[in-house]
């Protein structure tokens, strides 16, 4: 059964530090991938998406992809309050779509 | 407008008795989807509609069912609750593809007891 697996479970960061996450799925089957935020009582929402190899920067997000190891991280420079969050991977191929658990971040002030 | 709403926002129900839940969404997505969410555990893919064919994952077939009258509604439905079902469900919407963004509601907060 194909799994996606974050780590870490959770983190925190200071405000203005870097925050890395990371996702790796285990189905070779995989086409894209996905990043998505949840904040504390409202739906998850669309961060950032990759669907090939390298490397992806919006504004203060970055997301790195290796569709060799199927592997994709998330890295927020200049962490802020507002982005404590749940963030969620998700992988999908044909019309599976698989998500992983989740990272919690917080950023402390 | 990219909003997906579900109604009710918590549903408590009886062990035992039915359960139906509403999604709904106007952005014309052909396709739509059902999660089950629990507490530090990822969103489980149950069943989603590509247009008016549904698809139920193997390992929840027969506990969920599901209709999708129109393009922008669609429902989950539980016949029988049982304590397990506690959990968020979560409704979302996309356009055909893989590489397509999936937008969610604000999911359905169910308590069996």
């Amino acid at each position: 059964q194909q799994k996606v697996q974050q780590s870490p479970e959770s983190l925190i960061v200071p405000e203005g530090g870097m925050a890395s996450l990371n996702c790796t799925s285990s189905d070779r089957n995989v086409d894209y991938f996905w990043w998505y935020r949840q904040h504390s009582g409202k739906s998850p929402k669309m961060l950032m998406s990759i669907f090939s190899n390298g490397e992806k920067e919006e504004g203060r997000f970055t997301v790195h992809l290796n569709k060799a190891s199927l592997h994709t991280s998330l890295h927020i420079r200049d962490s802020q309050p507002s982005d404590s969050a749940l963030y969620l991977c998700a992988a999908t191929g044909g019309y599976k779509v698989v998500f992983g658990s989740g990272t919690r971040l917080l950023v402390s002030p | 407008d990219t909003t997906v709403k579900q109604n009710p926002r918590y549903k408590l129900a009886r062990v035992g008795k039915p359960v139906n839940l509403i999604c709904s969404q106007t952005m014309n997505h052909d396709t739509m989807y059902w999660y089950q969410k629990k507490p530090n555990q990822a969103p489980k893919l149950l069943l989603f509609y590509y247009d008016k064919i549904l698809n139920r994952e193997a390992d929840t077939f027969e506990k969920f069912q599901s209709s999708r009258p129109n393009n922008s509604f669609c429902s989950l439905y539980i016949g029988s609750a049982g304590l397990e079902y506690s959990a968020m469900y979560l409704c979302a919407s996309s356009r055909t593809g893989g590489d397509a963004e999936q937008f969610f509601g604000p999911g359905t907060r169910l308590t069996v007891l």
